[in-house]
């Protein structure tokens, strides 16, 4: 069944670590996206990309990294920069930019920090 | 700006009552409006969704229409289950170059036997 993943569920990080969460879809949608969700709280967007080698910030990049070399995937990497990267991280692709494209959303990565 | 605003959990309700969770928005012209639920430990999964006003969105029981005279989009359900019990988040989205979804914060819904 198409859809997407994100690995691992569960992802722990030392102090000034860099760390990578996988997303890989196989729904050959253009588009995807990171977004962060703390408890008690909406989901906040950090980087987006619409297609193949093109990325743009979202609104709240800092500390963050992405890259986009192949259509089905797009890893984030939490840098020593973000001072606070506790949190549930949630990937998700649409087919386009088309008004009625929904966004589909993986399982999502568990972030803690050792 | 744009912006999403949900009425505040929790919600407790028990099984078979009718349920609304209310949604109201601010955007700069006509964004499509989605309801979507996240169940423990899982992702989002899109419930509805209505991309003009006067649209209405309905699946699995829930319904919800776009005012935009009120510029609302309140989730309602006329018979809950247990099995209803979730996370429901109402989001934007504004087509400006992007597939931009902005999200209310969330509302916790539990259904008690």
């Amino acid at each position: 069944d198409g859809g997407i993943t994100q690995s691992p569920k569960y992802l722990f990080r030392k102090e000034g670590q860099n760390v990578t969460l996988s997303c890989e879809q196989n729904l050959n949608h253009d588009a995807m996206y990171w977004y962060r969700q703390d408890p008690g709280q909406g989901l906040r967007l950090i980087y987006y990309s619409q297609i193949v080698n093109d990325f743009q910030k979202g609104d709240i990049a800092e500390g963050y990294s992405v890259s986009r070399e192949k259509k089905e995937s797009f890893p984030l990497t939490v840098t020593s920069a973000q001072k606070n990267p506790t949190a549930f991280y949630l990937c998700a692709s649409s087919r386009g930019q088309a008004d009625n494209q929904p966004q589909h959303f993986g399982d999502g990565t568990r972030l803690s920090i050792l | 700006g744009n912006s999403v605003t949900q009425m505040e959990g929790p919600v407790t309700l028990s099984e078979e009552a009718f349920l609304t969770i209310n949604c109201t928005y601010t955007a700069t012209g006509y964004p499509s409006l989605f309801w979507y639920v996240q169940y423990p430990g899982e992702g989002l999964q899109l419930l509805l969704k209505a991309t003009k006003a006067d649209d209405k969105g309905s699946n699995k029981g829930f319904e919800a229409t776009y005012r935009k005279e009120t510029t609302s989009f309140h989730l309602e359900k006329g018979s809950v289950q247990v099995s209803d019990s979730a996370v429901y988040f109402c989001a934007l989205r504004y087509a400006q170059g992007a597939q931009k979804l902005v999200f209310g914060q969330g509302t916790r819904l539990t259904i008690n036997p």
